[in-house]
């Protein structure tokens, strides 16, 4: 099955710095989302993109629906130390049962 | 609280047995869903289930099986013909008409002795 492609794969970076991160695909979405996997745990959604074009945020998180509608960017503002985890995007179509995956951007924050 | 339960956390496999890995729901959803996680390769979907007694293979389901008796529970057997099980799983359940919204369980680490 198909899976996105995100980049980075990995990010190392610093207490309040500022993250983006992007998800492409070959084909179309009509939803694109962005979720987060704490070590060990579930992925959890962090927001959902319903329009090409559209930009929401979600406190110090901000996505962006792209204007082809196969890509997707996730930017997140003044790193935490609660932020480590990995990004998952995903893409979504209307009537379909399954969502397609991107391979993740895992986030790590250097003391 | 409503919640998705995934048992046990960890779970050991020895070569030639099969293991089954639980999943319990009660959101009310009508959907569910098992992935595979291996580092760095993201998300597999093995197989989903959209109603009582109905479900198809995702993309990874050779090796694996489930059944859907009830509402609330999808349990995965990783059979002894799945010869590279060792990975994290994750069950997902979504509602009627909202598919795109995921709510995951916090996984089973599988792995073989």
């Amino acid at each position: 099955g198909q899976q996105l492609n995100q980049s980075p794969q990995s990010m190392f970076i610093q207490e309040g710095e500022d993250v983006s991160m992007n998800c492409t695909s070959s084909s179309i979405f009509n939803t694109w989302l962005w979720y987060k996997q704490d070590p060990g745990e579930g992925p959890v959604l962090l927001i959902a993109l319903y329009k090409a074009g559209e930009l929401t945020s979600n406190g110090r998180l901000t996505a962006q629906f792209g204007i082809t509608r196969k890509d997707s960017f996730l930017n997140i503002s003044a790193s935490i130390p609660s932020d480590v985890g990995i990004y998952f995007c995903a893409g979504h179509n209307f009537g379909n049962e399954k969502l397609t995956f991107g391979t993740g951007t895992r986030l790590t924050i250097i003391p | 609280d409503g919640g998705i339960t995934q048992s046990p956390k960890y779970l050991f496999r020895k070569e030639g047995q099969n293991v089954t890995l639980s999943c319990e729901q009660n959101l009310n959803h009508d959907a569910m869903y098992w992935y595979r996680q291996d580092p760095g390769q993201g998300l597999r979907l093995i197989y989903y289930s959209q109603i009582v007694n109905d479900f198809q293979k995702g993309d990874i389901a050779e090796g694996y099986s489930v059944s859907r008796e009830k509402k609330e529970s999808f349990p995965l057997t990783v059979t002894s013909a799945q010869k590279n099980p060792t990975a994290f799983y994750l069950c997902a359940s979504s509602a009627r008409g909202v598919g795109e919204k995921l709510f995951f369980g916090s996984g089973t680490q599988l792995s073989v002795l």
